[in-house]
């Protein structure tokens, strides 16, 4: 059974703070690694991971896979209180989402 | 901005009562999915389609769910009946590609009492 786990399950930081979160898979046929933003509505894609090693950027986020260790992580620099969010992590080929990683900046 | 469209964006039913989801997708948009988010929890893939075609339906509870996309453009989830458990969010996403990025609409919230 494909499984997907995020940790932490819950993170409380101060704004400023630098944050990473780990996103592990064991999935059939694995072909790419997506992680989403969600606030208090649907999913917002951030970025999608096919290759290892190779790190997209996207302003003060960051993700990079490993898929000789089956993990990915995203970081987060110098964190503002809109990034304060469910953050879900996600393997395909058929799609499994882990159960997110909850995440609150304190002003 | 394109956007997948969903509605209602809430519902409130009765166990044993039908309830049906609509989802348009953003246009072009071949691959159309419904997932289940119960609260606390990653989305759920319910069922996904490639235009018309059922591609995955392996996790849809068939003898109370059914969707349809009979026109390879929006679709519609229907429960009956429905039942306490069935109180999450439902959404739909789209993507231009099979493999693609998934764009979610905003979801319709159910609550079964």
């Amino acid at each position: 059974e494909d499984k997907v786990v995020q940790s932490p399950l819950s993170l409380v930081v101060h704004e400023g703070d630098t944050v990473t979160l780990n996103c592990s898979y064991e999935v059939t046929n694995f072909r790419s690694l997506l992680w989403y933003k969600q606030e208090k509505k649907a999913p917002t894609f951030l970025f999608m991971l096919t290759s290892s090693g190779i790190e997209k950027k996207s302003g003060r986020l960051s993700s990079i896979l490993d898929k000789k260790e089956l993990f990915s992580i995203l970081n987060i620099t110098a964190t503002q209180t809109g990034d304060s969010a469910v953050y879900l992590c996600a393997a395909r080929e058929k799609l499994t989402f882990g159960t997110g990683t909850r995440l609150t900046i304190i002003p | 901005e394109a956007e997948v469209a969903q509605s209602p964006r809430y519902k409130i039913t009765e166990k044993s009562q039908a309830v049906a989801f609509w989802c348009d997708p953003i246009s072009g948009h071949a691959t159309l999915y419904w997932y289940r988010q119960i609260l606390g929890q990653g989305p759920e893939l319910l069922v996904q389609f490639q235009d018309e075609s059922v591609v995955d339906d392996s996790q849809l509870p068939k003898d109370r769910f059914s969707a349809e996309r009979l026109k390879g453009v929006d679709s519609t989830l229907k429960i009956q009946p429905a039942e306490l458990g069935d109180s999450a969010m439902y959404l739909c996403a789209s993507s231009l590609e099979v493999r693609g990025e998934q764009f979610f609409g905003p979801g319709t919230r159910l609550t079964v009492l």
